[in-house]
C-alpha cells in the first residue's frame, strides 16, 4: 500500500493569512494526487486533482503543486470559510488518503 | 445537477445485516464508477473500494476487504454497500463518491472522486 503523510496535523492561522500544507507519498505517484476539503458534519469537497488542476468552481486562492513524492497545498489568502480538515488522497494505485490537517483560527 | 443521495441513519445490533444506498442523478450512471469511503468518529478518510456500475466490476481495498460488499442496481442509478453480520467496529460515516477523470494521453488518465454523497451514518451497538 501507498502511505500518505500530512504535515502539520493541525494548524492555526489567522484570515488573511497565506498557509501551506505538504503531503508525502511513500514511492513516487507521479501527479496522482488530489486534495479535498471537508468541514464538520459535512461530505469532503474535491479543490484540486491531478495535483495542481483547480476544480470548477474552487477559488482560485487555492493552489497545488508538487510531483513524485512530495506535493503542497497553499491557500494564498485564508478567508473564514476555509477553516476546516484538508485531505491528500493518491490514486496511482488504488487510492489513499493522509491523515489530514485540521486548519484552525488563530 | 450532479448529486448522489444516501439513505438515512442506521441503528443496528451486532451481528445484523445492513445495506445502505447511493442514488445517483444528473449524469450517465453508468458512466462514472462509484467509490464508497469510510469515516470513522473523529477520523480520517478510509477508501473502502469501488464498482464500475457500467460491466460490475469491483475492487477493494486490502486493508478494509471483508468491511463491506459493494453491488449496483444500474436499472435504478444506485449503488450499495451491504453487510452480512455488523460489528462494533463497523460503525462509521460512510460516503459514496462519483469518480471522474482527467486524461492526458489516450490510455493514461488521472482519477479524482468530484461528487459526493452527503453520507450515511451507521451505529452499530452489543
Amino acid at each position: 500500500d501507498i502511505q500518505m503523510t500530512q504535515s502539520p496535523s493541525s494548524l492555526s492561522a489567522s484570515v488573511g493569512d497565506r498557509v501551506t500544507i505538504t503531503c508525502r507519498a511513500s514511492q513516487s505517484i507521479s501527479s496522482y494526487l488530489n486534495w479535498y476539503q471537508q468541514k464538520p458534519g459535512k461530505a469532503p469537497k474535491l479543490l484540486i486533482y491531478a495535483a495542481s488542476s483547480l476544480q470548477s468552481g474552487v477559488p482560485s486562492r487555492f493552489s497545488g503543486s508538487g510531483s513524485g513524492t512530495e506535493f503542497t497545498l497553499t491557500i494564498s489568502s485564508l478567508q473564514p470559510e476555509d477553516f476546516a480538515t484538508y485531505y491528500c488522497q493518491q490514486s496511482y494505485s488504488a487510492y489513499t488518503f493522509g491523515q489530514g490537517t485540521k486548519l484552525e483560527i488563530k | 445537477e450532479v448529486q448522489l443521495v444516501q439513505s438515512g441513519a442506521e441503528v443496528k445490533k451486532t451481528g445484523e445485516s445492513l445495506r445502505i444506498s447511493c442514488k445517483g442523478s444528473g449524469y450517465t450512471f453508468t458512466r462514472s464508477k462509484i467509490s464508497w469511503v469510510r469515516q470513522m468518529p473523529g477520523k480520517g478518510l478510509e477508501w473502502i473500494g469501488r464498482i464500475d456500475p457500467s460491466d460490475y466490476n469491483s475492487n477493494y481495498s486490502p486493508s478494509l476487504q471483508g468491511h463491506g460488499t459493494i453491488s449496483v442496481d444500474k436499472s435504478i442509478d444506485t449503488a450499495y454497500l451491504q453487510w452480512s453480520s455488523l460489528e462494533a467496529s463497523d460503525s462509521a460515516t460512510y460516503y459514496c463518491a462519483r469518480h471522474n477523470a482527467y486524461y492526458y494521453d489516450t490510455d493514461g488518465y488521472y482519477d479524482y472522486f468530484d461528487r459526493w454523497g452527503q453520507g450515511t451514518l451507521v451505529t452499530v451497538s452489543s
